[in-house]
């Protein structure tokens, strides 16, 4: 069966940096685009990033665009979230999600707390 | 960016009563629309996608309909196990956006 296995989340300083993984199983890795989405404390769902199934291609939000680096190891079917220069707003609950197909989301994680904290 | 509005915030109902969800698109985007549901502490689930498809194992009492800016997610009979967060979310462009939720709670 298909199981995503977020981790690194954790409390980290305004401005710091931290990397968030995804261990994928249970399906063919490099066969499927894959996507970050965070939910903030309290608030609904907000789409952060997508990388194609080879790694060649990304896409962002606006606001972490510059910021935020999405990228796949298919070697190891994992997939991750650099994030640098965190703000408060980041503070979120980090999902990876595989993509079904045409840009929609079939299977999530259970997810990951970043906590952006002086 | 493409904005979705999701309305009404909130919807009380009873089991049993069906519930009508709507998802208003800031601009047309065909049928590329997916709705999900949040349960208390889960992951989203994807049950509907282009609309109206629904997705292997989701119970038939769950549909979906529209086009264009309109789109409509009606849950008929509801049981226990419905009542959650219903999110909407397009594929027409980058980004990809979701509505703001409706919460459907028990009456």
């Amino acid at each position: 069966q298909v199981q995503l296995v977020e981790s690194g989340g954790g409390v980290v300083q305004p401005g710091r940096s931290l990397r968030v993984s995804c261990a994928a199983s249970g399906f063919t890795f490099n066969s499927y685009a894959m996507h970050w989405v965070r939910q903030a404390p309290g608030k609904g769902l907000e789409w952060v990033a997508v990388v194609s199934y080879d790694g060649s291609n990304q896409f962002y939000v606006d606001s972490v665009k510059g910021r935020f680096t999405i990228s796949r190891d298919n070697s190891k079917n994992t997939l991750y979230l650099q994030m640098n220069s965190l703000s408060v707003e980041d503070t979120a609950v980090y999902y990876c999600a595989k993509e079904r197909e045409n840009h929609y989301f079939d299977y999530w994680g259970q997810g990951t707390l970043v906590t952006v904290s002086s | 960016e493409i904005v979705l509005t999701q309305s009404p915030a909130t919807l009380s109902l009873s089991p049993g009563e069906r519930a009508t969800l709507s998802c208003r698109a800031s601009q047309s985007i065909s049928s590329y629309l997916a709705w999900y549901q949040q349960r208390p502490g889960q992951a989203p689930r994807l049950l509907l996608y282009e609309a109206s498809n629904r997705v292997t194992g989701i119970p038939a009492r769950f549909s979906g309909s529209g086009s264009g800016t309109d789109f409509t997610l009606t849950i008929n009979s509801l049981e226990p196990e419905d009542f959650a967060v219903y999110y909407c979310q397009h594929r027409r462009n980058w980004p990809l956006t979701f509505g703001g939720g409706t919460r459907v709670e028990i009456k």
